[in-house]
């Protein structure tokens, strides 16, 4: 099946410290790639939509200077958490689709904690 | 209201049980249908797409009801390794964006 890897799994830094993303889509080409936030015991929520080559559309009430996303190829979209703060601590999980009738890929997920 | 509403559950079954659960979706022009799982602090992963005359994979029975608006799962044979949050997933309308449902967590007890 679909594999889409995401990088690094696991990331605590200081409050203040941009962090970056990486999702990377392993085994075919992703057209478009999402990216999502899920706090404790709460649904995924997505925050952009990134289509290769294009500026990333924000979803209400995301700060698009706050969460950078880069899909410069079409198997790598990037996230980059600028000046992190405590309350940007979050389980950040991307996904990547193919063609528009394919069912969505999810990477294995950033846990981020921000101290 | 939620685009997309589950019971949160937890069901609580034994080995062998069937167990089944729904969800309500808000958005009448929805057009596409899944049932995805998580397990603790892992990512989703795709179980099943839902179609509108219901489909069955292995031991899981996936139902539409367009009318009203929910779709249902319903797990036979319950075994262990099921034990997981089951998220209902719909698209919004005609937009390829999904909306997830907070989950129904189920756990199959020996």
């Amino acid at each position: 099946g679909a594999v889409v890897s995401q990088h690094p799994s696991w990331v605590i830094c200081k409050s203040g410290t941009s962090v970056k993303i990486e999702c990377r889509s392993l085994d075919f080409q992703a057209t478009t790639m999402f990216w999502y936030r899920q706090f404790p015991k709460q649904s995924l929520m997505l925050m952009a939509t990134s289509n290769e080559g294009s500026k990333a559309t924000y979803e209400q009430g995301v700060e698009k200077d706050k969460f950078l996303i880069n899909h410069a190829s079409l198997t790598l979209s990037t996230l980059t958490v600028t000046s992190a703060h405590p309350e940007d601590s979050s389980f950040y999980i991307c996904s990547a689709r193919g063609f528009s009738n394919q069912p969505q890929h999810f990477g294995d997920g950033t846990r981020l904690s921000i101290l | 209201r939620k685009e997309v509403e589950q019971d949160p559950g937890p069901f609580n079954v034994p080995e062998g049980a069937t167990v089944a659960f729904n969800c309500t979706y808000s958005n009448s022009a929805s057009q596409s249908f899944f049932w995805y799982r998580q397990d603790c602090r892992k990512e989703p992963k795709l179980l099943m797409s839902v179609y509108s005359s219901g489909n069955e994979d292995g031991r899981f029975t996936a139902q539409l009801n367009r009318a009203s608006q929910y779709i249902s799962l319903l797990i036979r044979d319950s075994k262990l390794s099921d034990s997981a949050t089951y998220l209902c997933v719909v698209n919004r309308g005609n937009d390829y964006k999904l909306s997830f449902g907070a989950g129904t967590t189920v756990t199959v007890r020996a």
